[in-house]
């Protein structure tokens, strides 16, 4: 297993349409955490699963945002309706039981036109 | 609530020394991580420090003051390789969930 990816890597979507991102933690890491990531700005957490369940959710998810991780595996983070305010990096991140170091994948740039 | 500052931006010549400083307020301080990130590209581990010290990893070595609220990053023998964000990030006892600082943009120079 080579880290978590992360599909699509590039996605352009027209304003008002739905979009569905696909992470695949490292196989032996049962917690997958979603961030929000802007220009110049650090990580932002959006939710937080371990196995299937997802444990937390920030106050910034508005209800447009839902993340299911349905057999504790991969995870998808959908958001309906786009704004151009959603435009931003969207990182996955994967981290064991024991350890709090979070390994993260490659992202997924939107941008909502 | 959790209050993590770092400078936007350093620069640095290339084989030099630099030191990236972070601090915060918080209350119920676990740890403190350190990633780097290329622009375009997903954060890579750095360092966690918990315990008070330095920490060395080959021409990288972080340092934790948990009394001062205070940590530091120092780059040695600096590559061009090195130019990148360098965000800190700060662990809660009791939580999973690191905040994350609004990441330092070093760029080295010839």
């Amino acid at each position: 297993d080579t880290g978590v990816s992360q599909d699509p890597r590039h996605k352009i979507t027209k304003r008002g349409q739905n979009v569905t991102f696909r992470c695949d933690p490292i196989s032996e890491h049962n917690r997958l955490y979603w961030y929000r990531q802007t220009l110049g700005q650090g990580p932002e957490f959006l939710t937080y699963f371990q196995n299937e369940a997802q444990l937390e959710k920030s106050r910034l998810l508005s209800d447009r945002f839902s993340a299911e991780r349905p057999k504790g595996s991969f995870s998808t983070l959908e958001i309906q309706r786009t704004e151009q305010g959603d435009s931003a990096m969207y990182l996955c991140a994967s981290s064991t039981d024991i350890q709090e170091t979070q390994y993260f994948g490659p992202g997924t740039r939107l941008l909502v036109l | 609530g959790q209050n993590i500052d770092q400078p936007t931006e350093m620069t640095a010549t290339e084989g030099a020394i630099v030191q990236i400083n972070c601090t915060y307020q918080t209350s119920g301080f676990n740890g403190l991580f350190w990633y780097q990130q290329h622009a375009g590209e997903a954060p890579t581990f750095l360092s966690y420090n918990v315990l008070d010290g330095l920490e060395e990893k080959g021409r990288f070595s972080s340092f934790l003051s948990r009394s001062k609220g205070y940590s530091y990053l120092l780059l040695k023998e600096l590559q061009m390789k090195d130019s990148a964000s360098y965000l800190c990030a700060v662990s809660l006892k009791g939580s999973y969930i690191p905040t994350f600082g609004r990441g330092t943009s070093l760029i080295v120079h010839p």
